[in-house]
Parts: C-alpha cells; sequence; structure tokens
C-alpha cells in the first residue's frame, strides 16, 4: 500500500493562468475526493468520483474548475485563470467504497498552490 | 445540514498532561465520526472513528465515544506527549451526501516537555 499520492506537491503561478493537479488513489479504492484547505480551517468538499463518474460536486467547484478520472485511476484537477482567491492546499483522498458512508478516506499529502 | 464544531485553539499542554479537545456536530440522519490529525509537514492521517451511537474509537490512547444525546464526539487522551503536538481534525459523513466528509477547523496542540 503506498498511499495516495499527489503531484506536485507546490505550485506558484501567476493570476490568470492555467493550473493542473494529478492525484494517484491507494490502487484498489474506487472512490477519489477533492477537498480544498484554506489557513486555519478544516478541509471543504470540492468534488467525488465513484470509478469514472463524477457523482458529486460542491457549489464551491466554480466554472474554472474542472475535475476528471478518465479510466477510474488517477484524477486530475484543473482550474483556469486562475485567481488569488484561489491560493489553498488542494488534498486528494480515496476510498474503498462499499455503499456505505462509514468508509474512512485516506488522504494524500496535497499540493500546495499560491497565486500571485 | 451537516457541520463539525470544534473547540477552538491553539492549546498548549505540558507532556503528560490530560487532553480533551470537544467537537459537536450537526447532521441530517445518522452520521460517522472520525478524527483526522495532522502532524507538521504531512497529510491528514485517520485517528480513529466511531460508526453508531455509545461507539468508542480509540487508537494511539487517544479515545472519542460517539454520543448521540449530546451530539457530541470529543477527543481525549490520558497522558500526552510531545509527539502528539499535531492539528485534531473532527469530521462527520452522513448518509444521502455522496460520501463527502464535513470538517471542523481544527484545533492546534502543542505539547512542551
Amino acid at each position: 500500500d503506498t498511499g495516495v499520492s499527489q503531484d506536485p506537491r507546490h505550485k506558484i503561478t501567476k493570476r490568470g493562468q492555467n493550473v493542473t493537479f494529478r492525484c494517484d488513489p491507494i490502487s484498489e479504492h474506487n472512490r477519489l475526493y477533492w477537498y480544498r484547505q484554506t489557513l486555519g480551517q478544516g478541509p471543504e468538499f470540492l468534488t467525488y468520483f465513484q470509478n469514472e463518474a463524477q457523482l458529486e460536486k460542491s457549489r464551491l467547484l466554480s466554472d474554472r474548475f474542472s475535475a476528471e478520472r478518465p479510466k477510474g485511476s488517477f484524477s486530475t484537477l484543473e482550474i483556469q485563470r486562475t485567481e488569488q482567491g484561489d491560493s489553498a492546499m488542494y488534498l486528494c483522498a480515496s476510498s474503498l467504497g462499499q455503499g456505505e458512508y462509514q468508509e474512512t478516506q485516506y488522504f494524500g499529502p496535497g499540493t500546495r498552490l499560491l497565486v500571485l | 445540514g451537516n457541520s463539525v464544531t470544534q473547540m477552538e485553539g491553539p492549546v498548549t499542554l505540558s507532556e503528560e498532561a490530560f487532553l480533551t479537545i470537544n467537537c459537536t456536530y450537526t447532521a441530517t440522519g445518522y452520521p460517522s465520526l472520525f478524527w483526522y490529525v495532522q502532524y507538521p509537514g504531512e497529510g491528514l492521517q485517520l485517528l480513529l472513528k466511531a460508526t453508531k451511537a455509545d461507539d468508542k474509537g480509540s487508537n494511539k490512547g487517544f479515545e472519542a465515544t460517539y454520543r448521540k444525546e449530546t451530539t457530541s464526539f470529543h477527543l481525549e487522551k490520558g497522558s500526552v506527549q510531545v509527539s502528539d503536538s499535531a492539528v485534531y481534525f473532527c469530521a462527520l459523513s452522513a448518509p444521502n451526501t455522496g460520501n463527502q466528509f464535513y470538517f471542523g477547523t481544527g484545533t492546534s496542540l502543542t505539547v512542551i516537555p
């Protein structure tokens, strides 16, 4: 079990640029989640995949954000036309979904984004 | 709606002191409750969980009991160590909410020798 990995760990970009983050979940996990965490706050849910299907999206996920999980394995989160308010830690988590909500989510180390 | 309220920090304790971090929740239905810990420079790690009322989760000397009557899931440890210094997050997962977690704001704990 290699855990959830995220790439890059840090990203600095200029306002208006596009950025893309990658998440590799634990290999047998069929569910994948994206969260955003700002300083001094807990993670906030952005979106959730079961296999390749995106089943839930938060209202936090504006039109500039898009997430994919094309083959039901790794996922990408793209932010277009970044704004300074997008600066945050972006967390990915995965779980072995069996139709229950009691399952544990396993988190990656996060990608810290700074928009200048 | 679903939400978690955690006691504000930061909390500073001497080694071997007793720790309580309060967590209360609001949820539709019967949620599952979790405590996650974030050590400096690391990602969130599951500390313990409880999936139904009166369940007690425990790990590494930490305990929390799912109290439905008081909608609480307070984290306790009888004797903290310097290595317990971290940020602790209470979270819930509720039915019919797409499996998302709802997190509290986190409580920073520093244990001094």
